[in-house]
């Protein structure tokens, strides 16, 4: 199975500062027909998942313009440019290249 | 709009069996695979398993691989989990979503199964 790891697992973040989330896969996530099916995934306290970026970059609707995702290969990045409130929760990434989808541990992040 | 809402979620003794449902609405269902996840307490996500748009493929992960079975009744707009054999270690919110690209795009609420004598 691939293996999906997330750093850091905590990540304080003082209000209006940008957080930055890693996640490396174990093997490469490029697919056969050339599409990353790499997402990123929101959960705030008590929620369901939300989905964020999927395709390593591609914003969901309604998702604001301050999530962006990249990457490449087996490395991949979740940026926010400035943290709001409403952004504490559980970030997760997810590779839907091999089966079985895989996700990464989760990290946290909360307001300093 | 894309609604999914599970149920038959509950409390079940060690070895005995569950079936959850996943009623959806909003989309043509017949169009789309549709995954099942779960979360135990306090922990991280884990995907459970996955079927085609038509029934005609499923996927498991290894640690449900033989206990759990998907399934989908494409008259009814809802996709099944028969989940056997269970043990305290499947104790989770298990939330349905819909696949799409590689991807889960629109989740349920979850429903609590609790593993425990």
């Amino acid at each position: 199975d691939v293996v999906m790891t997330q750093s850091p697992l905590s990540l304080p973040v003082t209000l209006g500062q940008p957080a930055s989330i890693s996640c490396r896969s174990s093997q490469s996530l490029v697919y056969s027909d050339g599409n990353i099916y790499l997402n990123w995934f929101q959960q705030r306290p008590g929620q369901s998942p939300r989905r964020l970026i999927y395709k390593v970059s591609n914003r969901d609707s309604g998702v604001p313009d301050r999530f962006s995702g990249s990457g490449s290969g087996t490395d991949f990045t979740l940026q926010i440019s400035r943290v709001e409130a409403e952004d504490v929760g559980m970030y997760y990434c997810m590779q839907g290249t091999h089966w079985p989808y895989t996700f990464g541990q989760g990290t946290k992040l909360e307001i300093k | 709009q894309v609604q999914l809402v599970e149920s038959g979620g509950g409390v079940v003794q060690p070895g005995r069996s569950l079936r959850l449902s996943c009623a959806a609405s909003g989309f043509t269902f017949s169009s789309y695979g549709m995954h099942w996840v779960r979360q135990a307490p306090g922990k991280g996500l884990e995907w459970v398993a996955v079927i085609w748009y038509d029934g005609s493929n499923t996927y498991y992960a290894d640690s449900v691989k033989g206990r759990f079975t998907i399934s989908r009744d494409n008259s009814k707009n809802t996709v099944y989990l028969q989940m056997n054999s269970l043990r305290a270690d499947d104790t989770a919110v298990y939330y349905c979503a819909r696949d799409l690209y590689g991807s889960a795009d629109y989740w349920g609420q979850g429903t609590l199964v609790t593993v425990s004598s």
